[in-house]
């Protein structure tokens, strides 16, 4: 079946430390995202990218960082520099104009210690 | 810039009761429109979308109607379900910006007790 695979599902962290969420496709979608859902809000974006070897910043970058080697693959780094990083994290591709849906993993729950 | 507005929560109902979620929206250009429902501990799912003025979506008996003149897309449902417990977010989608970009509202939790 053809989806969005986040992993991993629960990730506890130490204050201080860098942690990468892993966020893999196998849609051959070309537009990807990740969106930070804190309780009772809605989702707000911190990066995307539109297309392999490039990405932009969202409303909310400040502490994250990402990569896009692959157009499979959009992993998430929380660094040390995210003041409040304990949140619910979605990873999601856009299935392009003719539906202009978006696809959404199950999402990464990270608790920092 | 592009904004949602939904209705505060949360919604608490009995099961076969009527159910509304109100969404306006501003946006600049011509958006698509979407519902999203997430059930607990999961990612988001498209529950019904409308991509034009006057279009109505709908899915698993839910239904919302695409009103350019009020900037809205309410969400209703005729008889709701134990099953239909969960978090449902509207958004938009402003193609002549970022494609795929979306803006979403805060989500409104609906809980139904039977």
């Amino acid at each position: 079946d053809g989806g969005i695979t986040q992993s991993p599902k629960y990730l506890f962290r130490k204050e201080g430390q860098n942690v990468t969420l892993s966020c893999e496709q196998n849609l051959n979608h070309d537009a990807m995202y990740w969106y930070r859902q804190d309780p009772g809000q809605g989702l707000r974006l911190i990066y995307y990218s539109q297309i392999v070897n490039d990405f932009q910043k969202g409303d909310i970058a400040e502490g994250y960082s990402v990569s896009r080697e692959k157009k499979e693959s959009f992993p998430l780094t929380v660094t040390s520099a995210q003041k409040n990083p304990t949140a619910f994290y979605l990873c999601a591709s856009w299935g392009g104009r003719d539906t202009g849906e978006l696809f959404f993993g199950e999402g990464s729950r990270l608790t920092v210690l | 810039g592009n904004s949602v507005t939904q209705m505060e929560g949360p919604v608490t109902l009995s099961e076969e009761a009527f159910l509304t979620i109100n969404c306006t929206y501003t946006a600049t250009g011509y958006p698509s429109l979407f519902w999203y429902v997430q059930y607990p501990g999961e990612g988001l799912q498209l529950l019904l979308k409308a991509t034009k003025a006057d279009d109505k979506g709908s899915n698993k008996g839910f239904e919302a109607t695409y009103r350019k003149e009020t900037t809205s897309f309410h969400l209703e449902k005729g008889s709701v379900q134990v099953s239909d417990s969960a978090v449902y977010f509207c958004a938009l989608s402003d193609e002549n910006t970022n494609a795929g970009k979306s803006t979403f509202g805060d989500g409104t939790t609906l809980t139904v007790k039977p």
